[in-house]
């Protein structure tokens, strides 16, 4: 079965902290994608990748960056942590193309303090 | 600027009755639409697509109409039952653009006894 998953289902940092979201799928899948979901707002598209290395930015990349080192992993890094990145993160993976749909982790809830 | 949008945050419906759940898009780019289903504290699963070229997918209990003219779509549900109480979010994409998805901001159904 499709497995992507998250490193922390919970998370809590302090303001400045530069902090490191993991998410590991095992599906062989060359796209992966990093949202955030906010109430009202739905799932905002932060960065994503479609092969090792490569990187694209997304809707809200400001005070993101990623990392995606090896096919099957994709880290998404916050510089310097503050308080309006407080939210859900949701990883996602998918194989190529618009009608492959993409396969999401439950999620980090990251609190900013 | 939100391309595509739910407007409706909640939705109650009956036990057996018929769930209709609506969604806007203004970017005539778009060419396939999915939607997706979330439980609390789980990640979105995926539910049902359609491409730009039908106006109707049915898998199920689930039917998904679309209105390329008017830019919507809806998706059916018939019968509700317990189990269909979840957030459920339209998503569009665009052909060769690495299946990036643009969410509206959810609908939240209860079905009820």
């Amino acid at each position: 079965d499709v497995k992507v998953t998250q490193s922390s289902r919970y998370l809590v940092k302090r303001t400045g902290e530069k902090v490191f979201l993991e998410c590991v799928q095992d599906m062989d899948h060359e796209n992966m994608f990093w949202y955030r979901q906010d109430p009202g707002l739905g799932l905002r598209l932060i960065y994503f990748s479609y092969d090792v290395k490569m990187k694209e930015k997304g809707d809200i990349p400001e005070g993101y960056s990623v990392s995606r080192e090896k096919k099957e992993r994709f880290s998404l890094i916050l510089e310097s942590a503050s308080t309006n990145q407080t939210s859900m993160y949701l990883c996602a993976s998918s194989s190529p193309g618009p009608i492959q749909p993409q396969h999401f982790g439950d999620g980090t809830r990251l609190s900013i303090l | 600027d939100q391309q595509v949008k739910q407007n409706s945050p909640s939705l109650s419906v009956q036990e057996g009755r018929i769930s209709i759940l609506n969604c806007d898009y203004t970017n005539s780019m778009f060419d396939y639409f999915l939607w997706y289903k979330k439980y609390p504290a789980e990640g979105p699963t995926f539910l049902i697509s359609i491409s730009s070229i039908k106006d109707k997918n049915e898998d199920g209990r689930f039917t998904v109409f679309l209105n390329k003219s008017a830019k919507h779509l809806s998706l059916h549900i018939v019968p509700s039952q317990p189990g269909d109480s979840a957030v459920y979010f339209c998503a569009a994409s665009i052909t060769d653009s690495w299946g990036k998805l643009q969410f509206g901001a959810g609908t939240q159904v209860v079905v009820t006894p």
